[in-house]
């Protein structure tokens, strides 16, 4: 059974890019969810994904935004980069909501 | 509103010396409560899910368990490889997103 697996590890961009990051889901998870984690913080709650569909949001501005495909893998978009935007993105997947998450090892994204 | 505040922020125990670190929560309704853990720059590890009041959960030198309001683990006879974050979490009924605490990172000297 293969696990959570994101892309890439380490990123670094530029203020005012755009970056997509990626996720493959646990095999049979169908639920995909995405964190933000500050240096020293707990993750922070992003956006969920239900069989493609957005069914939760945190408090994060449009400029970051998803998707689920087909095969439950998963992206994330964010726009307009900003430095406060560096931090690791952590990708969880579910067999259903609230029940057992997995986490990759998450995308260290470097904003300069 | 749904939190979680975990305690102490650090923690610094003698390989042998025993302790607890707790995850105290307020949720509407639930769902589950999870204890991570997470080394440096790598993604958090599974631990425990707890769902009820009075449940109890063991693993090798962890163990946690579950009231109304808190959750403990316990660490008997740490060894150096226990140090690490370890982070608590919570689902409510409303929401399948996971509620984290800031985390208690334990450091065990040999």
């Amino acid at each position: 059974e293969t696990g959570v697996t994101q892309s890439p590890t380490h990123l670094i961009k530029t203020r005012g890019q755009q970056v997509t990051l990626r996720c493959s889901s646990q095999s049979g998870h169908n639920t995909v969810s995405w964190y933000q984690q500050a240096l020293g913080q707990g993750p922070q709650f992003i956006f969920q994904y239900y069989r493609e569909e957005e069914n939760g949001r945190g408090n994060f501005p449009p400029r970051f935004s998803g998707l689920q495909f087909p095969n439950y893998s998963s992206e994330l978009n964010v726009n307009a980069l900003e430095l406060d935007d560096s931090a690791l993105y952590l990708c969880a997947s579910s067999r259903s909501q609230g029940y057992g998450y997995t986490f990759g090892s998450g995308t260290r994204l470097t904003v300069v | 509103e749904d939190q979680v505040t975990q305690s102490p922020e650090a923690l610094r125990l003698q390989e042998g010396e025993s302790s607890s670190l707790n995850c105290s929560y307020t949720v509407s309704g639930l769902r589950g409560l999870f204890w991570y853990r997470q080394d440096p720059g790598k993604g958090p590890e599974f631990l425990f899910t707890l769902y009820s009041a009075g449940e109890e959960k063991e693993k090798e030198r962890l163990k946690a368990t579950l009231t109304k309001k808190e959750s403990f683990l316990h660490i008997t006879a740490p060894k150096p490889e226990d140090s690490a974050t370890y982070l608590c979490a919570v689902t409510s009924s409303n929401t399948g997103k996971l509620i984290f605490g800031q985390g208690t990172t334990l450091q065990v000297k040999p």
